[in-house]
């Protein structure tokens, strides 16, 4: 595709139900991120993913939280037992590789709403 | 503990003044910074990215970065409306392997 798409655009869910949220990268990147943001916030960082290995899941806010990606191809962000606080836009974005070098490209996010 | 900062604003300037936008980071390894734009509701996109010590020019737009510093900033020459936006900053470390982002700047500019 030409761009990152993420899915749904829009979630809202009931407190302590799952939700997965689905991230599409532009085609050939190796390197995938997850970031949240808060309203009025900056990105959280949450996970990356070299291929389908995730180097790093230090940015995960709980155990609720997981990810997992198929390949180079597409994400699924997990959060489990949804709190309210889990209420707020999650970005994913993606890299020709995950050098600092390359350009982290966004997808329009998904925007959780958590009653 | 916070290691990219910015001023959170809000900062207004008047149609066609250069807007000054600042950033300190206190990773001495960060490697490579960023700036981006974000419109309300809508997702980054990167303005302008830097790697090296001084001034890195593209249109209107120029960054500078100063390590022994840690700071770095981005400067809107003929600021215009269409240049109102939350410009985040972030910097890249290597040893991390991830961009860390400021809070965001939000710029007015009036016409």
């Amino acid at each position: 595709g030409a761009g990152v798409s993420q899915s749904p655009s829009n979630k809202v869910t009931e407190k302590g139900k799952d939700v997965e949220l689905r991230c599409d990268p532009i085609s050939g990147h190796t390197a995938l991120y997850w970031y949240r943001q808060r309203l009025g916030q900056g990105l959280e960082f949450l996970i990356y993913f070299q291929g389908n290995s995730a180097p790093d899941k230090s940015g995960l806010p709980s155990d609720r939280f997981s990810a997992e990606r198929t390949g180079e191809s597409v994400s699924t962000l997990t959060i489990q037992r949804t709190q309210q606080e889990d209420s707020a836009v999650y970005l994913c974005a993606s890299s020709l590789r995950d050098s600092g070098a390359d350009t982290q490209y966004f997808g329009p996010g998904t925007r959780l709403t958590v009653l | 503990q916070k290691e990219v900062e910015q001023n959170s604003g809000p900062l207004s300037v008047p149609e066609g003044a250069i807007a000054s936008l600042n950033c300190t980071y206190s990773d001495r390894g960060s490697q490579s910074f960023f700036w981006y734009r974000q419109y309300s509701g809508k997702s980054p996109e990167l303005i302008m990215s830097i790697y090296s010590n001084g001034d890195k020019e593209d249109g209107r737009f120029t960054a500078q970065l100063n390590k022994a510093s840690q700071y770095v900033s981005l400067l809107i020459r003929d600021s215009q409306p269409s240049d109102s936006a939350t410009y985040l900053c972030a910097g890249y470390s290597g040893s991390a392997r991830q961009l860390t982002f400021g809070s965001g700047t939000q710029l007015t500019v009036l016409p």
